[in-house]
């Protein structure tokens, strides 16, 4: 069984672009979270989607925004580019919206703004 | 607000000897407990996770982890480390006013030497 897919691994902005980061998670699951890790503040909750709505929203800037698909995939941008968006950004799928149930993270995306 | 505490930002063991890293967490209601590893470049691992029932908790790769309701802790442990375990642990929490969304501690650098 395929695990979380994040496409791409790498990349490198410049300041003032923006992104689209891509989740494809495991066969089944229909949520759909976003983090962003840095060594700073850790890991920060971005969203959650779950059949294609927006269930939760962490505390970050309008520029962030996400959107899920029928098939579940998810897709994230993050638009006006800072240099503090430097980060790795996890997406996590669970086979459902229960508190009990594990998320399952994938191997994330380096973004990097110069 | 829910919280989650790791105490100790580096965890040194010597290889064959016992480990624990600390967790202590603060929740409103049932708390739903997780811990995860990261090592270098990539995302999370799930390892285990508490909801109900036994206070001790079997997970992945022979780790284990205590839940003391009276403490308010889960801490992570194995009887005896390996040089492999060597990584990043996060334990983490169900925000319970916000579905799937997850509140990790800032983790824990585990360093097993031989």
């Amino acid at each position: 069984k395929a695990g979380v897919t994040q496409t791409p691994r790498y990349l490198i902005k410049t300041r003032g672009q923006q992104v689209t980061l891509s989740c494809s998670p495991i066969s089944g699951h229909r949520s759909v979270s976003w983090y962003q890790q840095t060594p700073g503040q850790g890991l920060q909750f971005l969203f959650e989607y779950f059949s294609e709505t927006q269930r939760n929203k962490g505390n970050f800037p309008g520029r962030f925004s996400g959107r899920q698909f029928s098939n579940s995939r998810s897709e994230m941008n993050v638009s006006t580019l800072e240099l503090g968006d430097s980060a790795l950004y996890l997406c996590a799928s669970s086979f459902g919206t229960d508190e009990n149930t594990e998320a399952f993270f994938g191997q994330g995306t380096r973004l990097t703004v110069v | 607000a829910q919280s989650v505490a790791q105490p100790e930002d580096q965890v040194n063991v010597a290889e064959g000897n016992p480990l624990t890293v600390k967790c202590t967490y603060s929740v409103s209601g049932n708390p739903y407990l997780f811990w995860y590893v990261q090592y270098p470049n990539r995302g999370l691992q799930f390892l285990l996770k508490y909801i109900t029932g036994d206070n001790l908790v079997k997970g992945s790769y022979g780790f284990e982890a205590e839940f003391n309701k009276s403490q308010t802790s889960f801490h992570l442990k194995k009887p005896s480390a390996l040089v492999s375990d060597s990584a990043l642990y996060f334990c983490a929490v169900r925000d319970n006013n916000q579905g799937g969304k997850l509140i990790f501690g800032q983790g824990t650098e585990l360093s097993v030497k031989p």
